[in-house]
């Protein structure tokens, strides 16, 4: 199917382990985001990448890793899971000819608890 | 960095037309307006976006003033199925890192 998906939708961790989120698009879209989502708060920055093997803090990166060894993935990972880390985790993608200014297109989510 | 400010919730009826409003008064030259809509567990979708004066899609326009520093989110004859969270966005890619959204709107429509 085309689109943006992302696994798993829903994970619950441990203080200090290891999590990884994926995010997959069929476009071949050059940008992809990474955002958070508290509740009750507006969407927040991780991180960004352009292009494959170019990828750029957001406005909240710490304690967060991405790579994008291929354009169409893009997996974020904490590597020590805090408490503060539980949210929604959103991934987007866009072309930037096609929408100037913002991501085209987001996943559904994955609700990430930190216990 | 274009701060965007929005009102926290509005309250409409259906069929009626709504407006809501996003001020952005440092918005620079390269800046897009887009606008998004989400529902409850699910990810933002993207409504419409414009530069200048008057965009129109199949689902609402947008009207952005000359000067730019606010922009107009209209959505005709809204229904139930309109309650949502409405984001405005003020952001351009030469800046990614700048794409930050807003707290938003809060949409309810009332039978």
């Amino acid at each position: 199917d085309a689109g943006i998906t992302q696994s798993p939708r829903y994970k619950i961790t441990e203080t200090g382990r290891q999590v990884t989120l994926m995010c997959h698009q069929t476009w071949s879209h050059s940008y992809m985001f990474w955002y958070r989502q508290d509740l009750g708060h507006g969407l927040r920055l991780i991180y960004y990448s352009a292009a494959a093997d170019i990828t750029d803090k957001g406005e909240v990166s710490d304690g967060y890793v991405v790579s994008r060894s291929k354009t169409e993935n893009f997996p974020l990972t904490l590597e020590s899971a805090t408490r503060s880390q539980t949210s929604v985790y959103f991934c987007a993608s866009s072309e930037p000819t096609g929408l100037a200014g913002g991501p085209g297109f987001f996943g559904p989510g994955t609700r990430l608890t930190v216990l | 960095l274009a701060k965007t400010t929005q009102p926290i919730s509005m309250d409409s009826y259906e069929g009626q037309e709504v407006n809501i409003t996003c001020s952005h008064n440092n918005i620079a030259t390269n800046d897009y307006i887009t606008w998004y809509q989400q529902f409850p567990s699910q990810g933002p979708r993207f409504i419409i976006q414009g530069y200048k004066t008057k965009v129109t899609n199949e689902v609402a326009s947008l009207f952005i003033p000359a000067d730019r520093k606010s922009s107009t989110l209209s959505l005709p004859r809204v229904s139930l199925s309109d309650t949502a969270v409405y984001y405005c966005l003020v952001a351009t890619y030469s800046s990614a890192s700048k794409i930050i959204f807003g707290s938003g709107t809060r949409l309810s429509i009332r039978p």
